[in-house]
């Protein structure tokens, strides 16, 4: 597509469910990236894609959350046992690949709201 | 580790008038990137500006320049005949060359007044 969709744009799920959010990159971007954003902070990386590959999930905060990708298209973010914490902007972006990632372009993010 | 810090949480600037935006960093890399993103309402984050560590002449797009000292490490942004619709959250963040993990600042609410 013309630029990096997400959905859905708002979440609020209950303490405790699984939720999971998706992210279309830009048709021919090898590279997907997840970020983070809490309240008032800046962006934390979670996770690298390379194709469907994940060569760096150093970011991801705990073994709740997971990503996949399916080849080098749609990626799938999923919390489980969500917590109040894990409220957040959740942000995707792609980029052509990996080593170029000046070329980032980035999602409107979904913001997930546990209560 | 690199870090980038934005110091000044929140900032006004009048309509037409000129604002600057601080941003250090702390980095033991001799080759990185430094950039300005824009997050409107919208979420979406927008490249403003980049700079390339060894370029040491500042990098300028229309209305927006940068001060990159690079012994200091520090490099603020400059925005001229400030707009309307320039309000926004504006963050600081640094790229090692060859990589793709953005180190964020905190980042800062920019409010343009009319």
């Amino acid at each position: 597509g013309a630029g990096v969709s997400q959905s859905p744009s708002n979440k609020v799920t209950e303490k405790g469910k699984d939720v999971e959010l998706r992210c279309d990159p830009i048709s021919g971007h090898t590279a997907l990236y997840w970020y983070r954003q809490r309240l008032g902070q800046g962006l934390e990386f979670l996770i690298y894609f390379q194709g469907n590959s994940a060569p760096d999930k150093s970011g991801l905060p705990s073994d709740r959350f997971s990503a996949e990708r399916t080849g080098e298209s749609v990626s799938t973010l999923t919390i489980q046992r969500t917590q109040q914490e894990d409220s957040a902007v959740y942000l995707c972006a792609s980029s052509p690949n990996g080593l170029q990632g000046l070329y980032y372009t980035f999602g409107s993010g979904t913001r997930l709201t546990v209560v | 580790a690199q870090t980038v810090t934005q110091s000044q949480p929140e900032m006004s600037v009048q309509e037409a008038e000129t604002v600057t935006l601080s941003c250090t960093y702390d980095t033991s890399e001799n080759n990185y990137y430094l950039f300005w993103y824009k997050q409107p309402p919208s979420r979406q984050m927008i490249l403003v500006i980049r700079q390339e560590a060894y370029k040491q002449q500042n990098a300028t797009e229309n209305r927006f320049s940068v001060n990159f000292q690079k012994a200091a490490k520090s490099f603020s942004l400059k925005i001229s005949d400030s707009q309307l619709g320039d309000t926004a959250m504006y963050f600081c963040a640094f790229m090692k060359t060859g990589t793709y993990k953005y180190i964020f600042g905190t980042g800062t609410r920019l409010k343009v007044l009319a």
